[in-house]
């Protein structure tokens, strides 16, 4: 089956814009993570979706960044009024359920660069 | 001082090696850990868990020290394909969210 996709795979904005990270989680998935990589590191959390409930936003640097699951799938992370050192690798990652047990299963990222 | 903290790397080593990577985290109410696997420009996979008893998978061991909050990953007869960040990580008891080390590159020569 169809893994965890993130489209765009790439995007390069200027300063100042705003940006649309789409994920579509593995199907019938519950938990919904997302996390950001600067170059060199290893990912950081941004938030967490149990279905479209978001549970936990304490990763989000700004309130310029916002993320939505209206409907328990298809997720979006918005980021407004891009600066530059919002450049990253942002990673979607879902589970099938909420338990700790669970293997989170990574997307292949999309890689945002903010001139 | 970072929750979860890594030897930095890189290592370099000749196929056919031993090479250990040493990890430490905070919080001591943790109770699950991972190891991930990522390679270049691609995304973290899950390598394998990591058990209090210590768990082996082919040439892989892993060890969790609760006592010492430390974690360790042993690779042996190492394989130009074990290049790679290796990135330790620690599951949060409430929701799971995980937090990662910095991770450490691995890089096995011929």
């Amino acid at each position: 089956g169809a893994g965890v996709s993130q489209s765009p795979r790439y995007k390069v904005a200027k300063r100042g814009q705003d940006v649309a990270l789409r994920c579509d989680p593995i199907s019938g998935h519950v938990s919904l993570f997302w996390y950001q990589q600067a170059l060199g590191q290893g990912p950081e959390f941004l938030t967490y979706f149990q279905n479209e409930a978001q549970l936990d936003k304490s990763g989000l640097p700004s309130d310029r960044f916002f993320a939505e699951r209206p409907e328990g799938s298809v997720s979006t992370l918005k980021i407004q009024r891009t600066q530059q050192e919002d450049s990253a690798v942002y990673l979607c990652a879902s589970s099938p359920s909420g338990s700790i047990y669970n293997e989170q299963f990574f997307g292949p990222g999309t890689r945002l660069t903010v001139l | 001082r970072k929750e979860v903290e890594q030897d930095p790397g890189p290592f370099n080593v000749p196929e056919g090696a031993t090479v250990a990577f040493n990890c430490t985290y905070s919080n001591s109410a943790s109770q699950s850990f991972f190891w991930y696997r990522q390679d270049c420009r691609k995304e973290p996979k899950l390598l394998m868990s990591v058990y209090s008893s210590g768990n082996e998978d082919g040439r892989f061991t892993a060890q969790l020290n609760r006592a010492s909050q430390y974690i360790s990953l042993l690779i042996r007869d190492s394989k130009l394909s074990d290049s790679a960040t290796y990135l330790c990580v620690v599951m949060e008891n409430q929701g799971g969210k995980l937090i990662f080390g910095q991770g450490t590159e691995l890089s096995v020569k011929p």
